[in-house]
């Protein structure tokens, strides 16, 4: 059964850092990858995935997948108050809808 | 673009009720998904449909129940709710059961007294 673990569990930065958010599975026929962001009494939102080992941009925020070590990251540039949500990341496999996330990461970002 | 409706938004119950909670999506998606949701942690699936007629289980499904009734609507039914049981409930869609993004619904809260 997969095991995902996220770190850490919350995290204070303030405006303009740079914030990253780790997450560790134990499958390691895992596929597919993703990062999704939940705003305070929101639903959860999908923010970016990735499929294959490296490093993905999309704007201020980047995304990290080495599968050897069962590890990827998101890592926000110029972190931003509107930023603050708890982060979760989520894990599949390719031969079943199971999506297995962790317990996230709360992130608040201070003006 | 379309929307997931969840309904009710908030449901209180007594202990060993039967409870049931819906869900509607115009995305015109194949898959659905019933999560629960404790307060400030991850998302754990109780029930998942990947077409209509088909229903799976997720790690939770003990003291739960699904039915995907057509295309656009999955029920979860609280078999016996029990005492002190508060989560949020989050109901979500996606194109297919591979690598699409699922789409959440904003969730029913649960309060069983």
């Amino acid at each position: 059964q997969q095991n995902v673990q996220q770190s850490p569990e919350s995290l204070i930065v303030p405006e303009g850092a740079r914030t990253s958010l780790n997450c560790t599975f134990s499958d390691s026929a895992s596929q597919y990858f993703w990062w999704y962001r939940q705003h305070s009494g929101k639903a959860p939102k999908a923010l970016m995935s990735i499929f294959s080992n490296g490093e993905k941009e999309e704007g201020r925020f980047t995304i990290h997948l080495n599968k050897a070590s069962l590890h990827f990251s998101l890592h926000i540039r110029d972190s931003q108050p509107s930023d603050s949500a708890l982060y979760l990341c989520a894990v599949k496999r390719t031969n079943t809808g199971k999506l297995t996330f962790g317990d996230g990461t709360v992130l608040t970002v201070k003006p | 673009g379309g929307i997931i409706t969840q309904t009710p938004k908030f449901l209180i119950g007594q202990e060993g009720q039967k409870l049931t909670l819906k869900c509607q999506q115009n995305f015109n998606h194949d898959t659905m998904y019933w999560y629960r949701q404790d307060s400030g942690k991850g998302l754990r699936l109780i029930y998942y449909s990947i077409t209509e007629n088909d229903l799976q289980k997720g790690d939770l499904s003990e003291g739960y129940d699904a039915s995907r009734e057509k295309k656009s609507s999955f029920s979860l039914t609280v078999t016996s709710a029990q005492k002190n049981e508060m989560a949020v409930f989050l109901c979500a869609s996606s194109i297919g059961d591979r690598v699409a993004e699922q789409y959440f619904g904003p969730g029913t809260r649960l309060t069983v007294l």
